[in-house]
């Protein structure tokens, strides 16, 4: 059973920083990778997609890794704005399960003026 | 191109009613999966729906189920309500079942309160 762990649970920042969010999984056989973001009360906006066969994503200020092999994946920001504030989450889309996201916790990051 | 669509965006029920939640992918996907976000559990996966045949479904009791169109809407219903069911109730579309395009597109949720 995949199991998706987020690291660390909340992050409070200055705006400007350059940030890291973690999130490991258990079971490496994993599809693709995809990271959102939630704003409070509303649904997710999907960021960035890494298939399985790619070691990262690039989108904008946004840069996403994964290594299957160590079972990680990082969202990386860049010139955090206060804008960048919301719920960071990741989901592994099992390749064996149809249509079924596994998702960590997320991470609550604020950025603060 | 719109975005999927979730209706309605609050619902609020009683104990024991039953509901049904709307949901219209993004024109030409046919992947519709259905979610439930509580503060407690997070996201827990509830049902997947690919050309209108149920295709996974996650550890949910038999009170939740759903449905998919010809369209490729869909519907999920809850029965007999209980406050436990208050919950954000999200879909998801994407446009292949496998493959490199399976990047998931969400909608902006449901919020449906028990009392």
């Amino acid at each position: 059973k995949q199991e998706v762990t987020q690291i660390p649970a909340a992050l409070s920042v200055p705006e400007g920083e350059n940030l890291v969010l973690n999130c490991s999984f258990t079971d490496s056989a994993i599809y693709n990778l995809q990271w959102f973001r939630q704003d409070p009360g509303k649904g997710l906006t999907s960021l960035l997609l890494i298939q399985s066969s790619q070691r990262e994503q690039t989108s904008g200020r946004l840069n996403a890794s994964l290594d299957k092999s160590s079972g990680r994946s990082t969202l990386y920001i860049a010139a955090s704005q206060p804008g960048d504030s919301a719920t960071y989450l990741c989901a592994d889309a099992g390749g064996t399960s149809y249509g079924k996201l596994t998702f960590g916790q997320g991470t609550i990051l604020t950025v603060h003026p | 191109k719109a975005g999927v669509t979730q209706t309605p965006r609050y619902l609020i029920k009683t104990r024991g009613q039953q509901v049904t939640l709307s949901c219209s992918p993004i024109s030409g996907h046919r992947s519709v999966s259905w979610y439930q976000q509580t503060p407690g559990q997070g996201l827990q996966f509830l049902f997947e729906y690919f050309s209108e045949t149920q295709r996974n479904k996650g550890n949910f009791p038999g009170r939740f189920s759903g449905r998919q169109f010809s369209n490729s809407r869909s519907e999920m219903n809850v029965s007999t309500l209980e406050l436990g069911d208050s919950a954000l109730y999200l879909c998801a579309s994407s446009s292949a079942y496998r493959g490199p395009n399976t990047e998931a597109f969400f909608g902006q949720g449901t919020r449906l309160t028990v009392v």
